[in-house]
């Protein structure tokens, strides 16, 4: 089965510099991969999808990308702030499984002024 | 359009107890997805459930069960309840979108059994 990792030490970082996060997965090339931000308590919120046919997506200061070849998938904030600071959580999975979603166990950002 | 509606948003248990979760999907979603989120465990995958229908289940023990209303609403249960199945029980409201899933969490539930 698929098999999802993800930085398993907490990242600490300084305010303004650039946050890399990493998803290695197992196994199947998955269809799409998805990054969520997670503040405690909440669930769960969607931030940015990459298709496997991309390398790379960008949405205000987030980038994806997307490495088949090496089964990688790295986000990164660039002008970190302490608003950045939560838990962040990559999901794939191939097309057409529903509402069936393989999370990695999430990486805890913390960005310090 | 409102979100996901989950609740309670806390409850205690006694082991060997049971509960029941409940969450109001997006309106006009027809998908509703469980998961259970652990420290451990990270959020794992319970059951989704389509058009009152189950349609994909997770490795979970037969004690977690889960039903879908004509109106979306869901609702999961946890019988004889262990001291493991304290977590926070999320629900997703569904959308798929050309294969693609999109999945928009409730709150949660925070269920912790004593």
């Amino acid at each position: 089965s698929q098999k999802i990792e993800q930085n398993s030490e907490a990242l600490n970082i300084q305010e303004g510099k650039t946050a890399t996060l990493t998803c290695n997965y197992t196994n199947y090339s998955p269809a799409y991969l998805q990054w969520y931000r997670q503040d405690p308590g909440r669930g769960p919120v969607f931030l940015l999808l990459i298709r496997e046919n991309e390398k790379e997506k960008r949405k205000e200061r987030l980038k994806v990308t997307f490495d088949t070849t090496l089964k990688q998938s790295l986000f990164h904030i660039t002008a970190s702030q302490p608003a950045d600071s939560a838990t962040y959580l990559c999901a794939l999975d191939r097309y057409n499984q529903g509402g069936k979603l393989i999370f990695g166990q999430g990486t805890e950002l913390s960005v310090k002024p | 359009k409102a979100g996901v509606t989950q609740t309670p948003r806390y409850l205690i248990k006694t082991r060997g107890q049971q509960v029941t979760l409940s969450c109001s999907p997006i309106s006009g979603h027809r998908s509703v997805s469980w998961y259970q989120q652990t420290p451990g465990q990270g959020l794992q995958f319970l059951f989704e459930y389509f058009s009152e229908t189950q349609r994909n289940k997770g490795n979970f023990p037969g004690r977690f069960s889960g039903r879908q209303f004509s109106n979306s609403r869901s609702e999961m249960n946890v019988s004889t309840l262990e001291l493991g199945d304290s977590a926070l029980y999320l629900c997703a409201s569904i959308e798929t979108r050309r294969g693609i899933t999109e999945a928009f969490f409730g709150q949660g539930t925070r269920l912790t059994v004593v």
